[in-house]
């Protein structure tokens, strides 16, 4: 199937380490977009990356992007408490407009 | 700050009753879509729409469901006789002017088929 699936499944770390997340996708893609959701919560979107770049920022957030080897991987710097959630990557196909997500990954931060 | 809305927060149902979950997607958007999350998994695509029609949908979205856009403002999931299985969050989500672009989710409608 097409949708990302997120490496660890569940991460456990202290307030103020990083925080990596892995993302692997089976076909050809426009772009790669991260959502976070909280805890009974809709997704929110985070960061989107095109197939033609291969690292992006946005304030603690880092994603690379590898199309040889179709995968992704999601760093947060300088965790807090309130980074505590599920992270989910979504591809959107080459030839299509449906977003498929993974099963995610679930980030406990401790403080 | 532009939302996407979903009515109602929560629904309980009898197995076989139909049901229809509303979302008011951003108003100037013009992809929708339906995705489904049974508890604590993943976030399963069920359908998007654009241009009054279907552009994609995936295995689970058989007979039983449809989609529509009656007002020009409302997109609608109907399910038309629910099983126990379809118990789930079911997030709405809108997308702007171009293929490809974030997508803005609602807060989910909880379906409970009893």
């Amino acid at each position: 199937s097409q949708q990302g699936e997120e490496d660890p499944q569940a991460l456990s770390i202290q307030e103020g380490e990083n925080a990596t997340m892995n993302c692997s996708y089976k076909t050809s893609i426009n772009n790669l977009q991260w959502y976070r959701q909280n805890s009974g919560r809709g997704l929110v979107h985070l960061i989107l990356i095109r197939s033609n770049e291969r690292e992006k920022h946005s304030g603690r957030l880092r994603v690379t992007l590898d199309t040889s080897k179709k995968s992704s991987s999601l760093l947060i710097t300088a965790s807090r408490a309130a980074d505590t959630a599920s992270y989910f990557c979504a591809t959107e196909p080459y030839n299509n407009n449906d977003m498929r997500f993974g099963a995610g990954t679930r980030l406990t931060v401790k403080p | 700050e532009p939302e996407v809305t979903q009515t109602p927060s929560h629904q309980v149902t009898q197995m076989g009753q139909e049901v229809i979950l509303r979302c008011v997607p951003i108003s100037n958007h013009l992809y929708f879509y339906w995705y489904r999350q049974i508890l604590g998994q993943k976030v399963e695509f069920l359908v998007s729409f654009y241009n009054n029609e279907i552009s994609e949908k995936s295995e689970i979205f058989d007979d039983q469901f449809s989609v529509e856009r009656p007002d020009g403002s409302n997109f609608t999931l109907k399910i038309r006789s629910t099983k126990l299985e379809d118990s789930a969050m079911y997030f709405c989500a809108s997308g702007g002017n171009r293929v490809g672009g974030e997508l803005f989710f609602g807060e989910g409608s909880r379906l409970t088929v009893l």
